[in-house]
């Protein structure tokens, strides 16, 4: 069973740049899975930040960026404000209409 | 603009059944996959099942296989999810949401909550 990967907690300082990552239990994470990311507040629906790797969803600041770093998704946040402090979860589509989300970061703007 | 917003929700007993309903409006319902996701309370996000436009396609999420069926309407703009056997571990809130050809649930709903418990 395929699982994802992602750091369960990370902290930035305000104004700092962060990365997280999303990567697979085993194999590599590439654009072949059309990574995504979400962010959420616990309480209230999940907010469509990033897709297709590395598209910003409309409305979604230029500070958010995705990639792929080695072998895994990245969320890159840049100049990290209070705001931020929330609940990020990648996807990873798997194929045959199957999806597999993460387990979540928790961010800490501190 | 684009709405989703599920009903059906509720408390009911392990082995029962429930089916939730998710009114979409804002946009062409027909012309795009959707999908349900759940979080357990406390934790994080699961992908349970999807059905593409005309419903001929569904996938579904190992642990309701078989207990699980994704349904739509199209006249209606509604997509279902019929929920059978109910375990505890099903207890969570339930969105529903839109799934664009970008490979992105670029719209949720508000989410309902579904409790399991005897």
């Amino acid at each position: 069973q395929t699982v994802v990967t992602q750091e369960p907690s990370f902290s930035v300082s305000p104004g700092g740049t962060i990365t997280l990552t999303c990567g697979l239990t085993s194999g590599s994470v590439s654009t072949s899975y059309y990574p995504s990311w979400y962010q959420q507040t616990p309480g209230q629906a999940p907010r469509t930040l990033i897709y297709n790797t590395n598209t910003r969803s409309s409305g979604v600041p230029d500070r958010f960026s995705g990639s792929i770093l080695g072998n895994k998704a990245a969320l890159t946040i840049t100049g990290a404000q209070a705001d931020d402090e929330r609940d990020y979860y990648c996807v990873v589509y798997l194929g045959r209409g199957i999806w597999v989300f993460g387990g979540g970061t928790k961010l800490t703007v501190l | 603009e684009v709405q989703l917003v599920e009903s059906g929700g509720g408390l009911v007993q392990p082995g029962g059944p429930l089916r939730l309903s998710c009114a979409a409006s804002g946009f062409t319902f027909a012309s795009y996959w959707m999908t349900w996701v759940r979080q357990t309370p406390g934790r994080g996000l699961e992908w349970v099942a999807n059905v593409d436009q005309d419903g001929g396609s569904k996938s579904y999420v190992d642990s309701v296989k078989g207990r699980f069926t994704i349904s739509r309407d199209n006249a209606k703009s509604a997509l279902y999810l019929q929920m059978n056997s109910l375990r505890d571990e099903d207890t969570a809130v339930y969105y529903c949401a839109r799934a664009s050809s970008g490979h992105v649930f670029d719209y949720w709903g508000q989410g309902t909550l579904v409790t399991v418990t005897s």
